[in-house]
């Protein structure tokens, strides 16, 4: 059966600190992979979707950035937080021809 | 990406059925109409999609317009782990985006 990893659950970082979080999905190939932001009492932004390695299609202009280094590892990064940056962070996947994404656990990131 | 508009907020009883609308008047074609909801701090889990006709399965039903330009979610006896989020969401079909756009979606209270 194929599960999705992410960590760290919570994360508190201070205003211009890096970021680096991790999403690995295991017992499929070739997933699509996405990353999405909530803001708190808002509905969820897709902020970056790759279909493949080293494939990434970003949605909104940010200071964020993500990777695909591995056929199943997803990693969004910052080189410097912003208060704004604060929310929670999910990773989800889906089989290429997209008929339900699964999402992970999701991460809580905290900009102070 | 073609747009939905759902109420804000619903309420229901406990073992009672719930019709959440959605609509969605300027689908194409090729639209799927999907079904997400979001638990409180989890991420969102898949419902249910379809195309034309009316689905079922073990969560819920999908009534889908003959014109197409709205839906309904019938969940038939509402629970109280069915409070949460629900999100009605277009996708384009095969050869379209693969990628999911979430709008705000109904927040559902069961009352016991």
């Amino acid at each position: 059966s194929q599960t999705i990893h992410q960590w760290p659950a919570t994360l508190v970082q201070p205003v211009g600190s890096p970021l680096s979080l991790e999403c690995t999905v295991e017992g499929t190939s070739n997933p699509n992979l996405y990353w999405y932001r909530q803001a708190a009492g808002r509905g969820l932004q897709l902020l970056f979707y790759s279909v493949g390695i080293g494939q990434i299609s970003s949605e909104v202009p940010q200071n964020l950035s993500a990777s695909r280094p591995q056929d199943r590892q997803f990693i969004l990064s910052s080189k410097k937080l912003l208060l704004s940056d604060s929310g929670f962070y999910l990773c989800a996947w889906s089989y290429p021809v997209v008929n339900e994404q699964f999402f992970g656990p999701g991460t809580r990131l905290t900009v102070l | 990406d073609a747009k939905t508009t759902q109420p804000n907020s619903m309420e229901s009883n406990e073992e009672e059925p719930v019709h959440l609308p959605c609509n969605h008047s300027t689908i194409s074609g090729t639209d799927y109409i999907h079904w997400y909801r979001q638990l409180p701090s989890q991420g969102p889990e898949y419902v249910i999609h379809g195309l034309t006709s009316n689905v079922n399965n073990r969560m819920a039903s999908l009534a889908i317009a003959e014109d197409r330009k709205s839906s309904t979610l019938i969940l038939h006896r509402a629970t109280l782990r069915d409070a949460a989020v629900y999100y009605c969401i277009l996708r384009g079909g095969w050869g379209g985006s693969e990628k999911l756009v979430f709008g705000k979606g109904t927040k559902l209270t069961v009352n016991p």
